[in-house]
């Protein structure tokens, strides 16, 4: 299976700050994602990170907000802008594998992020 | 509509025996994929196993087997034997557009010693 590493782990922040979640990948892949996972919630996919070019976010979500970097194909970051306590969530990133004629998502261990 | 229903919010189950979480879906597609995961209260995501549209074997993994009733638009996940250790939340979700993944609201399963 997949090995997928996220940094940090968990943090508290201020309200008004910005928060960047690094993603580390143990193989090269084509496509990685983000997800928010609000508290009791299920998952919602934030946006597609594609290596070489611009995320593709989904709707709701917005560059300003969630801006996205995929320098190479094992690293991406997801930066939540001028948070407010409604960001406080389990932010995801999960990669995409092609294993044999499976293709699957594995994900990292998620960011818990608490805004105050 | 592309959709994933979970209808079970919470399932209680004794140490070592099997339990069943149920999984419906929606889609037009002929191609899909269909799958579960575990949350433990830690937050990660650990996939447990995968079924596509054309297989006609249902999935097993170790303790874990899907099973796929293709014309009821099901995909239960069994554990069989359960452990302490599988307490958790599962999600089951669908791959839809060859790589956007849709996930039900979740089951949460308490293993009972």
């Amino acid at each position: 299976s997949a090995v997928i590493s996220q940094k940090p782990s968990r943090d508290i922040c201020q309200r008004g700050t910005s928060l960047t979640i690094q993603c580390q990948v143990d193989s090269q892949v084509t496509m990685m994602f983000w997800y928010r996972q609000q508290p009791g919630q299920s998952l919602t996919l934030i946006a597609t990170a594609n290596q070489g070019s611009e995320a593709t976010y989904e709707s709701g979500f917005v560059i300003d907000k969630f801006p996205i970097s995929r320098p190479n194909l094992t690293f991406s970051t997801l930066t939540v802008s001028n948070m407010s306590p409604e960001d406080s969530s389990i932010y995801l990133c999960s990669a995409r594998y092609r294993v044999g004629f499976e293709d699957t998502q594995y994900f990292g261990p998620g960011t818990r992020l608490t805004v105050l | 509509a592309q959709k994933i229903t979970q209808t079970q919010p919470g399932m209680f189950v004794q140490e070592k025996e099997a339990v069943t979480l149920d999984c419906t879906y929606d889609t037009s597609d002929q191609s899909y994929g269909l799958f579960w995961y575990k949350q433990p209260s830690s937050g990660e995501m650990i996939f447990l196993i995968y079924q596509g549209s054309y297989d006609e074997q249902n999935a097993t993994e170790g303790r874990y087997s899907l099973n796929f009733q293709k014309a009821r638009k099901s995909a239960n996940l069994v554990i069989s034997a359960s452990q302490l250790g599988d307490s958790a939340m599962y999600f089951c979700a669908m791959r839809v557009q060859t790589y956007k993944y849709i996930f039900g609201t979740g089951t949460r399963l308490k293993v009972l010693a």
